[in-house]
């Protein structure tokens, strides 16, 4: 069974720092990762979704890598700003079980909760 | 263009009661799901849909049903609702593509149960 780990489980840093957020998967057999921003109260919105075959993808201040084999992913947010302060939550999707395909199963980890301080 | 919408945002049901949670999205996509959202957890898959007419469990199915008439909309209904249903539900859809498979995600339906 598919077990998604992020660490830390809350952070706070100052601005203008720049961070890491870590995001670990047991099984790597993984179709897509797929890096979300959810907002207190709100729902979630994509930032980031990085194909099994890809190593990293870029998005402004957001880089988010992968490394399939080790079943790491890390998602880089530099010059961190207070409007960055949400929960960041990691999901994998699953390769497909057969040709009428499960790829549709996304399994989450729990989230970081990052508060930029100004 | 709306995206992925959810009614109602709010709602406390007393133990017993029925509900049913509306989802739509007008992005023309074949796959919708239902999860849930509790407290410091990740989300958990409750249903989903490959397209109309077709349905399937996901990992927590037991006290939902969900129906899928039209491409458009994903109803999740609540029978007989327990404490153990307070949660955040979210819907969520993806296109049907050789492509991303990203999941785009409405904003969510919070659900007390007393």
């Amino acid at each position: 069974k598919q077990e998604v780990t992020q660490i830390p489980a809350a952070l706070s840093v100052p601005e203008g720092e720049n961070l890491v957020l870590n995001c670990s998967f047991t099984d790597s057999a993984i179709y897509n990762l797929q890096w979300f921003r959810q907002d207190p109260g709100k729902g979630l919105t994509s930032l980031l979704l990085i194909q099994s075959s890809q190593r990293e993808q870029t998005s402004g201040r957001l880089n988010a890598s992968l490394d399939k084999s080790s079943g790491r992913s890390t998602l880089y947010i530099a010059a961190s700003q207070p409007g960055d302060s949400a929960t960041y939550l990691c999901a994998v999707r699953h390769l497909p079980i057969n040709s009428g395909g499960s790829n549709y199963k996304l399994t989450f980890g729990k989230g970081t909760l990052l508060t930029v301080n100004p | 263009n709306a995206g992925v919408t959810q009614t109602p945002k709010f709602r406390i049901l007393k133990i017993g009661q029925s509900m049913t949670l509306q989802c739509a999205q007008d992005m023309n996509h074949n796959y919708m799901y239902w999860y849930r959202q509790d407290p410091g957890m990740g989300l958990k898959l409750i249903y989903y849909s490959v397209g109309a007419g077709i349905t399937d469990k996901g990992e927590v199915p037991n006290g939902y049903n969900v129906s899928r008439s039209t491409t458009e909309d994903f109803p999740l209904r609540l029978e007989l609702a327990a404490p153990s249903q307070t949660s955040v539900y979210f819907c969520a859809s993806s296109p049907f593509s050789g492509a991303a498979y990203e999941q785009y995600f409405g904003p969510g339906t919070r659900l007390t149960v007393t």
